[in-house]
């Protein structure tokens, strides 16, 4: 949807180094999520983001929330060929649609290289 | 997986056959919901449903229809299958967890439409 815009689509990292992928909104969010999807698989839950400002971490990765609550980003710390994958992010808009609906961006694929 | 089951993983149906698709959950979630999935469109909400027999239209709904007659089902069927309803269909649920709301996505269902 081009009401949430993911970048980069794509990206190729080396092993044990960051990598970064950022989710904007064009309109207000209540919450952000992030799943990974492997390909041909189903999309794992990472985290939600509800708070402006709020920050969280699950392993390796780190997930914020901007204080005006229109933009999130994703860090992967020293990545690994199981950080490769495709990186979606999901918008919640309850204040202004129906509870718990989301609209995802098109996702970002990263490659991790030896 | 917060115990979400698609039936069938794989079908190929010929198009203007009825096609129904099975979301089957364990743990009593009040909210779920179907997706698919495209290149070049990322995941898009069909229909959703916030309880038994409540069930309400998402972004792309027109060719489908869904029922909710227990918690732990929801169907999607699609009444007279068409070519563009060939696509990898996602079944998820929300669950409030405190402050934080979780979404859940199933394995998936591919299907073909030919």
């Amino acid at each position: 949807s081009q009401e949430l815009e993911q970048s980069p689509q794509s990206l190729i990292v080396q092993e044990g180094k960051n990598l970064t992928i950022n989710c904007t909104s064009s309109k207000t969010l209540y919450g952000l999520y992030w799943y990974k999807q492997k390909y041909g698989e189903g999309l794992i839950f990472l985290m939600m983001l509800q708070k402006g400002g709020e920050e969280k971490s699950h392993e390796k990765i780190t997930a914020k929330l901007d204080e005006k609550k229109q933009q999130s980003s994703l860090h992967i710390t020293a990545s690994q060929p199981s950080h490769a994958g495709i990186y979606l992010c999901g918008a919640d808009r309850r204040l202004t649609d129906s509870w718990g609906k989301l609209q995802f961006g098109a996702g970002t694929q990263v490659v991790v290289t030896p | 997986d917060a115990g979400i089951t698609q039936s069938p993983r794989h079908k190929v149906t010929e198009t203007g056959t009825p096609v129904t698709l099975r979301c089957h959950q364990t743990e009593n979630h009040r909210y779920m919901y179907w997706y698919r999935q495209d290149p070049g469109h990322g995941l898009r909400l069909i229909h959703y449903s916030y309880g038994v027999k409540d069930t309400d239209k998402g972004e792309v709904s027109d060719g489908y229809s869904v029922s909710r007659s227990k918690t732990e089902d929801f169907l999607l069927t699609l009444e007279s299958a068409t070519s563009s309803q060939t696509s990898v269909y996602f079944c998820a649920i929300s669950e409030s967890r405190g402050a934080d709301t979780e979404a859940f996505f199933g394995q998936g269902t591919r299907l073909t439409v030919v």
